[in-house]
């Protein structure tokens, strides 16, 4: 059975400190995405990751895959209060065409002024 | 972009009525359709893995005959709960997958509250 586990599950941080969230899975895998909720509303992706060593960037947030180490890390830059919401990591186990995700636990973040 | 509509967008239900959920593809064919719960303060569960004109593959744990999925067309597949109970009441998530794609496009979830 796949788990997905991410640290910490709850982030108190002050704006323009950095950060990083971790997102550890149990099997192999080489696609990974990042989403991010805010409270009472749906999943807004953030990032898609398909291959070792992907990196990528928007903004004050970075996602980086590893598929080797089984690992995945969500980087904020000089937080901001708007990035204060709840962010999960899920994998997709099987690759080829989009098959059904197992998420992680999700981390709440909240940014303080 | 590709947008993936629900509704309703909240119900409020007595004890032991049934409640459908629609979710839709607007502008693009699902080939595939993504059934998720989320309670309070919790992850996302899969419930089942829709396919157009196949039936629906349910996870382990969840009761085929309780939560009935249709994906009668491409771009509409829909949840319905029967004989709901209280221990439904949770946020209904869908999603949709285009064929040949490697991501899958969310809907706005559905607060479901069953009294």
């Amino acid at each position: 059975e796949l788990k997905v586990e991410q640290n910490p599950l709850f982030l108190s941080m002050q704006e323009g400190k950095n950060y990083t969230i971790y997102c550890n899975y149990s099997t192999t895998s080489d696609r990974l995405y990042w989403y991010r909720q805010d409270p009472g509303k749906s999943l807004e992706s953030l990032f898609v990751l398909l291959s070792n060593g992907a990196v990528k960037q928007e903004g004050r947030l970075m996602a980086s895959l590893d598929t080797k180490a089984r690992l995945s890390t969500l980087h904020i830059t000089a937080a901001v209060h708007d990035l204060s919401a709840t962010y999960f990591c899920a994998v997709d186990p099987k690759g080829g065409t989009a098959s059904k995700l197992t998420f992680g636990t999700g981390t709440r973040l909240q940014v303080t002024l | 972009g590709a947008v993936v509509s629900q509704h309703p967008s909240w119900v409020i239900c007595k004890s032991g009525t049934s409640v459908k959920i629609e979710c839709r593809s607007l502008d693009f064919q699902a080939t595939t359709m993504f059934w998720y719960r989320q309670f309070p303060k919790q992850s996302l569960m899969l419930m089942a893995t829709s396919n157009e004109g196949s039936k629906a593959t349910y996870e382990q744990g969840v009761e085929k005959d309780k939560f009935l999925i249709n994906h009668a067309s491409l771009t509409l597949s829909t949840l319905t709960v029967t004989s709901a109970h209280p221990e439904d009441s949770s946020f209904y998530i869908c999603s949709a997958a285009l064929a040949g794609a490697d991501t899958q496009y969310f809907g706005p979830g559905t607060r479901l509250t069953v009294l």
